[in-house]
């Protein structure tokens, strides 16, 4: 069955440090997100892409972070330079079409401590 | 603006016993909802989700849900627990017709399966 993937599983930097967080949706699906998870709160909303630009985000996502698709296959998230507050589970997901209904599909996450 | 409540971090059944997790919404429009699983190192799998069609919604691994409009409820059950529903369960709620995709999860109830 196919599935969305993340790396890395686990990732450590430094406060002021840039991230990229890599995920490979599954490979028919159009849409693409990201949330976030801090430890103990709820699963956040970050961000959804479509057809190479940013569709929706939230109020979190702010100058610092940043979407791509560099290739037909890779979905990014880049943090600048990361702070503290940054660290967090993030996952991404991915829809075969933009519905309300139509269901995400969520990678395993990347869990990343700043320090 | 959409939210919603999880009654109950922490639940706790035995196995065979009636599992049942609380779920309550607030959404200015008609809403979509969707309960999903998260098994330790993996990523939210979708349990079921109601789209405006049948209001009690039957998914995955036994579980089902009810929609409730006049009590804003969707609570999910399954008559009895097996050691393999030990999890986090997540309920979401996303809008019909507003062209948001995000979907608004609620803060999760972990449930452990007593032998």
């Amino acid at each position: 069955e196919p599935e969305v993937t993340q790396t890395p599983s686990h990732q450590v930097t430094q406060m002021g440090q840039e991230v990229i967080l890599r995920c490979v949706p599954i490979s028919n699906h159009l849409y693409f997100y990201w949330y976030r998870q801090i430890l103990g709160q709820k699963v956040e909303f970050l961000v959804s892409f479509y057809n190479n630009e940013i569709s929706e985000k939230s109020e979190i996502f702010d100058d610092q972070f940043s979407v791509e698709r560099p290739d037909g296959s890779n979905f990014t998230l880049k943090i600048r330079s990361t702070k503290l507050e940054d660290s967090a589970m993030y996952f991404c997901a991915s829809s075969l079409a933009g519905g309300g209904t139509d269901t995400q599909y969520f990678g395993p996450g990347t869990r990343l401590t700043v320090l | 603006a959409q939210s919603v409540t999880q009654l109950g971090s922490h639940v706790s059944v035995s196995e065979g016993a009636l599992v049942l997790l609380r779920c309550n919404y607030s959404s200015s429009v008609p809403p979509y909802l969707f309960w999903y699983v998260q098994y330790p190192n993996q990523g939210l799998q979708l349990l079921l989700k109601y789209t405006s069609a049948a209001t009690l919604v039957k998914g995955i691994n036994g579980f089902e849900a009810e929609f409730k409009k006049s009590e804003t409820s969707f609570h999910l059950t399954k008559p009895s627990a097996h050691m393999s529903d030990a999890a986090e369960y997540f309920c979401a709620v996303s809008e019909e017709g507003t062209g948001r995709r995000a979907l608004t999860f609620g803060s999760g109830t972990r449930l452990q399966v007593q032998p």
